[in-house]
């Protein structure tokens, strides 16, 4: 069990450029989820995978971002034309049907 | 919108001192879980309460979960230096097969000598 890999660790972007971070669950579990989180606050739902089927967005996420999970493992969140309100620590965590959550150490976004 | 509010939203405090906090919502959740982040790093969980009532304890750190569901309190006894970080409830949503967690407002604890 190697945990929740998250890729970048930090990315740094000037606003109106796109980018992707990509999230690698533990193994086994079937349901990834993303969350975003400001500096001192929790975590604040995205989105959420069973498989490769995206089963529910946030109403408060903007059409600029996109997940995807296509063969039901790893996922990938893109963020369209950034702005600097997009500025946060992106979370990724996984698990099994009715377990805990484990989450990854996130990749932290600086849009400029 | 269920929400989660914690008190403190900070706390500073000396080595071996005891602390509170709480976590309160309007709404009722199928469970309740508190994690602890750190710098850098995603939240880990400490304990889930399941029950109404329900006290469960690890070594220096209580945990309570209200009667009706809606509140939990974690307290924890002579703390150390290492217990410094972010502790966060999450309540949980099992509506639809879901489970959806909604994160509180977050507790930032400095334990000092």
């Amino acid at each position: 069990d190697t945990g929740v890999s998250q890729d970048p660790r930090h990315k740094i972007t000037k606003r109106g450029q796109n980018v992707t971070f990509r999230c690698d669950p533990i193994s086994e579990h079937n349901r990834l989820y993303w969350y975003r989180q400001t500096l001192g606050q929790g975590p604040e739902f995205l989105t959420y995978f069973q498989n490769e089927a995206q089963l529910e967005k946030s109403r408060l996420l903007s059409d600029r971002f996109s997940a995807e999970r296509p063969k039901g493992s790893f996922s990938t969140l893109e963020i369209q034309r950034t702005e600097q309100g997009d500025s946060a620590m992106y979370l990724c965590a996984s698990s099994l049907m009715g377990s805990p959550l484990h989450f990854g150490n996130g990749t932290r976004l600086t849009v400029t | 919108t269920q929400l989660l509010e914690q008190s403190p939203q900070f706390l500073s405090i000396q080595e071996g001192e005891n602390l509170t906090v709480y976590c309160n919502s309007s709404s009722v959740f199928s469970s309740l879980q508190w994690y602890r982040q750190e710098p850098g790093e995603g939240p880990v969980l400490l304990v889930t309460v399941v029950t109404g009532g329900e006290v469960k304890k690890l070594k220096r750190l209580t945990f309570q979960f209200g009667d009706a569901r809606k509140d939990s309190s974690l307290h924890i006894t002579a703390a150390q230096t290492g217990d410094t970080g972010l502790y966060l409830c999450a309540g949980g949503d099992f509506t639809g097969g879901g489970n959806k967690l909604t994160f509180g407002t977050g507790t930032q604890l400095k334990v000092e000598l």
